[in-house]
């Protein structure tokens, strides 16, 4: 069955404390690996798009990476700002195109 | 610079009404997809549409209706609501290939008393 799973559930940290989100995936013929940022109350912002293993993208303080099993999301020097749920996607092969999301992880940054 | 609107943004409703979410998006995007979102099972696809008029069921597509006769449209109907459907809702859209980044609505947060 494909699945998606990330961890931790929730994390705590400190302003400037750097950390790594993960996601792993067990799927047949990945397409791509989604990251999002969804804010409370808010649909789901996207924040990169991963396609193969090895590639890496970075935005500010966020900076995604792919293996053949799991991507992580590592978050640098993070703001109280950054503070959100960040949500994990794959797209699979075949004409179905929904994507299978994680339950996410809630990112707490303290001052 | 609308992108992907949804209406209404919260919604209360008694059990065995009929209720409509509407979903508009302005990017000509082929792809519409909806989606709900509940605590402990992250979001699950109900219906997505590849183009106008072709319409196809996702993961729990039971209880609710679609359709598409306009390519920026793609309203969800729930015939006769049930307390099992109260959640968030949120529709997305894609533009060149199902596998292609999804951009979300801001969500239609529904209450079936």
């Amino acid at each position: 069955e494909d699945q998606v799973t990330q961890s931790p559930e929730a994390l705590r940290l400190q302003e400037g404390e750097s950390s790594s989100l993960n996601c792993s995936y067990t799927v047949s013929g990945l397409r791509g690996l989604f990251w999002y940022r969804q804010d409370p109350g808010k649909g789901p912002e996207f924040l990169f798009t991963l396609y193969s293993a090895g590639e890496e993208k970075e935005k500010e303080r966020l900076k995604a990476t792919l293996t053949k099993k799991e991507s992580f999301l590592h978050i640098t020097a993070p703001k109280p700002e950054d503070s959100a749920t960040y949500l994990c996607a794959v797209s699979l092969g075949g004409s179905q195109g929904n994507l299978i999301f994680g339950k996410g992880t809630k990112l707490s940054v303290k001052p | 610079d609308a992108g992907i609107t949804q209406s209404p943004r919260y919604k209360i409703t008694e059990t065995g009404r009929q209720v409509t979410l509407m979903c508009h998006q302005t990017w000509s995007h082929s792809y519409m997809f909806w989606y709900r979102q509940d605590l402990g099972h992250g979001l699950r696809l109900i219906y997505y549409s590849a183009a106008a008029d072709i319409t196809d069921k996702g993961e729990v597509p039971d209880g609710y209706v679609v359709s598409r006769s306009k390519t920026e449209n793609f309203p969800l109907t729930l015939e006769s609501a049930t307390r099992s459907q109260t959640s968030v809702y949120f529709c997305a859209s894609t533009a060149l290939t199902s596998a292609d980044t999804q951009y979300f609505g801001p969500g239609t947060r529904l209450t079936v008393l």
